[in-house]
């Protein structure tokens, strides 16, 4: 069964950018994935969909500073500019014939 | 604008019940997969079930496979988890979350969430 690895935290100053990384286990490398974002004390919230050519699929209303990339096994999510509002839990999410699967998060904190 | 309403949380002894429903509006329900997705307190997001569109196949996490039970009903835009036998360990905030298609993949929008607290 697929496996999604990511760092358990993250941090990067106001104004910077910070790349994300989630890693599909082996044997899993063209499965896409879907980034969420779930800010303090709120649900998750879809960012976006990284499939392993590098395409992202952004949610409606998802800043121009949030994109997505891939390679090999691993997926990207990269947070350009910085704001204190993106201090949240990031996850990202695969699936296979029915069944879902996250990534253990990575808490990324602004400094 | 797509709209997912969890409800039905609460507190429940060990061996207890309950039943969680999801309210859907501003998109055809029945064309989506739709997943139950839980968060115990202070944890990571745990996928728990998934039925497809036309509620025909479901799909269970081996933690809650023979105790839960998901379903829906298109006439009603209602998605439903219910939850038998539970467990300490199933305490958590319970999340519903649409699917991008009509077959099980990754979810593009969630409920706010209703939570589930499992003591004696």
């Amino acid at each position: 069964q697929v496996v999604l690895t990511q760092s358990p935290s993250a941090s990067a100053s106001l104004g910077a950018s910070v790349k994300l990384t989630c890693t599909l286990s082996s044997g899993h490398s063209s499965y896409a994935i879907a980034w969420h974002q779930q800010q303090p004390d709120k649900g998750p919230r879809y960012l976006m969909k990284v499939n392993n050519y590098g395409y992202h699929n952004k949610a409606d209303g998802i800043p121009d500073r949030f994109s997505g990339s891939s390679s090999g096994a691993e997926r990207y999510l990269t947070i350009s500019s910085l704001q204190s509002e993106d201090e949240a839990d990031y996850y990202c999410q695969t699936w296979g014939t029915g069944i879902q699967v996250f990534g253990g998060g990575t808490k990324l904190t602004v400094l | 604008e797509v709209q997912l309403l969890d409800s039905g949380g609460g507190l429940v002894q060990p061996g207890g019940s309950l039943r969680l429903s999801c309210a859907a509006s501003g998109f055809t329900f029945s064309n989506y997969a739709m997943t139950w997705v839980r968060q115990a307190p202070g944890k990571g997001l745990e996928w728990v079930s998934s039925i497809n569109g036309s509620g025909g196949s479901t799909f269970y996490a081996d933690s809650v496979k023979g105790r839960f039970t998901i379903s829906r009903d298109n006439s009603k835009n209602t998605l439903y988890l219910q939850m038998n036998s539970l467990r300490a360990e199933d305490t958590a905030v319970y999340y519903c979350a649409k699917n991008e298609y009509i077959s099980v993949a990754g979810s593009d929008y969630w409920g706010q969430g209703t939570l589930v607290t499992v003591s004696s």
